[in-house]
């Protein structure tokens, strides 16, 4: 199975803030890599999709980068609604497999 | 719009099985695979498998591969997850999630772009 590493496990940043998070895959997976957010009780949303692609909707302070084994989420200037859990996800093979997540808190 | 409704809250006993369904409506049901997700309390998520809701093909996480299976009714635009011999490490919050592409393509897949709103399961004595 491919093994996504995720870091930092959390975080603490204010609004304004600009936030990178990363996501290193165990083996290429090309571009096949996503980014969710997560909000407590509610269920993932999909934030961009093949690295580097914002899903319909989704401001645009959100950006995603990379290619083979290591990617960045990136959001621009953290708002008060980004306050969230975030997890990477590749979909190049099965079984997908998930990060661990990155807790983004207020600071 | 696109909505996936699952069904409600379970408690199970360990040993017995879980059915979970996921009622799709707000596009075209057969043009798309769901996957089920499942995320146990301080765990990671966890992909248990697909299935294409055209022609009912499925792929299952190996770590599930005897214990799950996934179906579909295309007359009610519903899917269905059941887990059996259900351990107390199965507690978890079960999701299905359409897939961003469609279909599964030659192993990959584009993710879930539009997910039900999770299903607990509990597995307790």
């Amino acid at each position: 199975d491919i093994q996504m590493t995720q870091s930092p496990s959390s975080l603490s940043a204010s609004v304004g803030d600009r936030v990178i998070i990363t996501c290193r895959a165990s083996q290429s997976i090309y571009n096949y890599l996503n980014w969710y957010q997560q909000k407590p009780g509610k269920a993932p949303k999909l934030l961009i999709y093949a690295a580097s692609n914002l899903q319909n909707g989704v401001p645009s302070r959100f950006s995603g980068s990379g290619s083979g084994t290591d990617f960045t989420l990136t959001i621009s200037s953290l708002q008060p609604e980004d306050f969230a859990s975030y997890f990477c996800q590749q979909t190049d093979i099965t079984p997908l497999t998930f990060g661990g997540g990155t807790r983004v808190e207020i600071k | 719009q696109v909505q996936l409704v699952q069904s409600g809250a379970e408690v199970k006993k360990p040993g017995a099985s879980v059915k979970v369904s996921c009622k799709a409506s707000g596009y075209t049901f057969s043009k798309y695979t769901i996957h089920w997700v499942r995320q146990a309390p301080g765990q990671r998520l966890e992909w248990l498998g697909w299935i294409n809701a055209g022609n009912g093909d499925t792929k299952y996480s190996q770590k599930f591969q005897g214990r799950v299976s996934i179906t579909r009714d295309t007359s009610a635009s519903t899917l269905y997850m059941d887990l059996s011999s259900l351990r107390f490490e199965d507690t978890a919050v079960y999701y299905c999630a359409r897939d961003l592409w469609g279909y599964c393509i030659s192993g990959s897949c584009g993710g879930g772009d539009f997910w039900g709103q999770g299903t607990l399961v509990t597995v307790s004595s």
